[in-house]
């Protein structure tokens, strides 16, 4: 496997900064995905990274360093219905996904 | 709205019983995609289909497993002889190219197997 590793939960307030890292054991993937997933629905996209390097889009931003084999996903100014899983997931045509990390917002 | 539908949304079933769960991708989409996701995991790859040919069923965990997607549009993942290991929520997802574009995810068929 591609032993793709993310921490369990983490909790946050209102208004603040999450950093959700991503860890994984494997070279041969063409790019890693973060996607988004409140309970009982699907997933939806939120960044892809192909290139090491940063990608921001509003409130998130991914990160990949691929001589590290790691990401993270940073979310800003965190909003209530940040309240979520976020799914780390290499990809090469098809979608390996870690076990995901629940994040709770707190006021 | 033009997402990614999948019907039932819940599908209770006996061990034993054959279910058929369907995904309508998103039209025009050329690939999809079934994953299996236990309760409190991440979604687990099952197959792969590009237009109507399946190209990559290595993650069907047993030959009681089958897809299909005869016409390269709406497609039907097939359980028989439902086991209590079974239940998930089962997700499809669409990509409007082949191999390299972004999947889009239904909402899921949550399968429980008594």
């Amino acid at each position: 496997g591609q032993n793709i590793d993310q921490p369990t939960e983490m909790t946050a307030t209102e208004g603040a900064i999450v950093q959700i890292n991503c860890t994984y054991q494997t070279s041969g993937f063409n790019g890693l995905f973060w996607y988004q997933q409140h309970a009982g629905e699907a997933p939806t996209f939120l960044s892809y990274n192909v290139l090491d390097g940063l990608e921001e889009k509003g409130r998130f931003s991914s990160f990949l360093s691929r001589s590290k084999g790691y990401s993270y996903l940073l979310l800003k100014e965190l909003q209530m219905k940040d309240s979520a899983s976020y799914l780390c997931a290499l990809f090469d045509y098809k979608l390996s996904f870690g076990a995901g990390t629940t994040v709770t917002v707190r006021a | 709205g033009a997402g990614v539908s999948q019907s039932p949304r819940y599908k209770v079933a006996k061990r034993g019983q054959d279910v058929a769960l369907r995904c309508d991708p998103i039209s025009g989409h050329v690939s999809l995609f079934w994953y299996q996701q236990a309760l409190g995991q991440g979604p687990e790859f099952l197959t792969y289909f590009q237009n109507e040919a399946q190209l990559d069923k290595s993650g069907l965990p047993s030959d009681r497993f089958f897809a299909e997607r005869p016409e390269g549009s709406v497609s039907t993942l097939k359980i028989q002889r439902t086991q209590q290991e079974d239940s998930a929520v089962y997700l499809c997802a669409s990509s409007r190219r082949g191999r390299t574009d972004t999947q889009y995810f239904g909402p899921g068929t949550r399968l429980t197997v008594l």
